[in-house]
């Protein structure tokens, strides 16, 4: 089946500094991906849609110059989370499809982001 | 505005059979998914329907009805394993999905 495969699965650090999150997508091409945020016992919000070779797509109220996303290649998306606070604390996950618009989405195994 | 209605949480015995509702207004509709999802960890895909009726998949069960924006998904022979957060998600008319907060499913021995 199809592998979306997303690293580190947790970070710790500290106020004002940068993470950056990797998401991969192992046995297909993914031309675009998505990037989620959940905090504890809430629903997934997405984040933004990220889009091989040209600028990611930010939902209302996402701050794109502080959620900076690359999506360089069919295989890989990155998200930088800039200047983190303890607000950003949160867990991040990232998802494609393998398959047309109305294919199921495969996730990440997340990323528990946690700014001290 | 678009939304997705599902109960926040239900308790279920070990063995037995628990069905979780989910209902729907969107704009548009091109397929409803349920997803599991255990504490701590990202979603797994389990159903997708976009026409109306019954799909079966061994334990777990999904139903369909566009006319009454309404889905169910139906667990038996109730695990504990089968603890989790269960999403529903509908996809509009721009293939975009929309979420529902989830519904946590607590099993009892």
């Amino acid at each position: 089946g199809a592998v979306v495969s997303q690293h580190p699965s947790w970070v710790i650090c500290k106020s004002g500094t940068s993470v950056k999150i990797e998401c991969r997508s192992l046995d297909f091409q993914a031309t675009t991906m998505f990037w989620y945020r959940q905090f504890p016992k809430q629903s997934l919000m997405l984040m933004a849609t990220s889009n091989e070779g040209s600028k990611a797509t930010y939902e209302q109220g996402v701050e794109k110059d502080k959620f900076l996303i690359n999506h360089a290649s069919l295989t890989l998306s990155t998200l930088t989370v800039t200047s983190a606070h303890p607000e950003d604390s949160s867990f991040y996950i990232c998802s494609a499809r393998p398959g047309g618009e109305n294919s199921p989405l495969h996730f990440g195994n997340g990323t528990r982001l946690t700014v001290t | 505005g678009q939304n997705i209605d599902q109960p926040t949480e239900m308790t279920a015995t070990e063995g037995a059979i628990v069905q979780i509702n989910c209902t729907y207004q969107t704009s548009g509709f091109n397929g409803l998914f349920w997803y599991q999802q255990h504490a701590g960890e990202a979603p797994t895909f389990l159903s997708y329907n976009v026409l109306d009726g019954l799909e079966e998949k061994g334990r777990f069960s999904s139903f369909l009805s566009r006319s009454k924006g309404y889905s169910y998904l139906l667990l038996k022979e109730l695990q504990m394993k089968d603890s989790a957060s269960y999403l529903c998600a509908v996809l509009d008319s721009n293939y975009q999905l929309i979420w529902g907060a989830g519904t946590k499913l607590i099993i009892k021995p």
